[in-house]
C-alpha cells in the first residue's frame, strides 16, 4: 500500500504561487503502474481534480486550472510536486495527493490546507 | 471536457434505510466511472470502480450500475458509518478526471 504525505506551505499570498511536494514512501513514483495525482477540496465545495502525472512525465490537467497548473517528478527523491500561479482566495483549499491506476484513485494522502490571504 | 452531474446534492435518510444517488456523464464514459466516499477529516476511499465492481474492503451493501451517461450508486441499508458525501468520477478521458459535485448524506 502506498502512503503519501503533502507538504508546503499553509498560507499563500493573493497573485503568488502555490508550491506543493508529496513525498510518496512503500512504493516508487517509476511504477509504470501508477499515475501520481492533485485532487483539492475547497471549503464548502466538492473535490475538484487539479491534475495527474505519470512516471514518464506526460501530464494531464483540469481544463479549468490548466493555464496555471504545472506538475513534475523528482525520482531522485520519490516525490511529485504541485505549482499553482496567480492564486486567489478561489484557490483556499484542502490539497490532497493521490496514486492511481489509469482508471482509479486509490491511495491519498492526509491532506494539506492552504489558505490565500494577505 | 467531461461534466459529471449529480443528484440530489444532499439527501436525509434513516439507518437502515435504502438509498440511490444518481450520475450524469455529459457525454458517454462506456463504464469509466468510479464511486468514493469522503468522511469529513479524513481522505476520501474508492467504494466502486468501473461503474459496479466493489473496491476490495468494501461491504456488500454499496452497489453501482449503470453505464454511458447514467449511473447510480445504491446502499442497501444505511448503516451510521455510511453518512458522508459521495462523489463519482469518471476516468474515460483523463487518469482519472473529474469529479461530480457530490451528495451529502445526512441522518434524518
Amino acid at each position: 500500500q502506498e502512503h503519501l504525505q503533502e507538504s508546503g506551505p499553509g498560507l499563500v499570498k493573493p497573485s503568488e504561487t502555490l508550491s506543493l511536494t508529496c513525498s510518496v514512501s512503500s512504493g516508487s513514483i517509476s511504477n509504470t503502474n501508477y499515475y501520481w495525482g492533485w485532487i483539492r477540496h475547497p471549503p464548502g465545495k466538492g473535490l475538484e481534480w487539479i491534475g495527474s502525472i505519470y512516471y514518464s512525465g506526460e501530464t494531464y490537467y483540469n481544463p479549468s486550472l490548466k493555464s496555471r497548473v504545472t506538475m513534475s517528478l523528482d525520482t531522485s527523491k520519490n516525490q511529485f510536486s504541485l505549482k499553482l500561479r496567480s492564486v486567489t482566495a478561489a484557490d483556499t483549499a484542502q490539497y490532497f495527493c493521490a496514486s492511481s491506476t489509469r482508471y482509479t484513485i486509490l491511495y491519498w494522502g492526509l491532506g494539506t490546507l492552504v489558505t490565500v490571504s494577505s | 471536457d467531461i461534466q459529471m452531474t449529480q443528484s440530489p446534492s444532499s439527501l436525509s435518510a434513516s439507518v437502515g434505510d435504502r438509498v440511490t444517488i444518481t450520475c450524469r456523464a455529459s457525454e458517454n464514459i462506456r463504464r469509466y466511472l468510479n464511486w468514493y466516499q469522503h468522511t469529513p477529516g479524513k481522505a476520501p476511499k474508492v467504494l466502486i470502480f468501473g461503474a459496479s465492481t466493489l473496491h476490495s474492503g468494501v461491504p456488500s451493501r454499496f452497489s453501482g450500475s449503470g453505464s454511458g451517461t447514467d449511473f447510480t450508486l445504491t446502499i442497501s441499508s444505511l448503516q451510521p458509518e455510511d453518512f458522508a458525501t459521495y462523489y463519482c468520477q469518471q476516468s474515460y478521458d483523463t487518469p482519472p478526471g473529474t469529479f461530480g459535485q457530490g451528495t451529502k448524506l445526512e441522518i434524518k
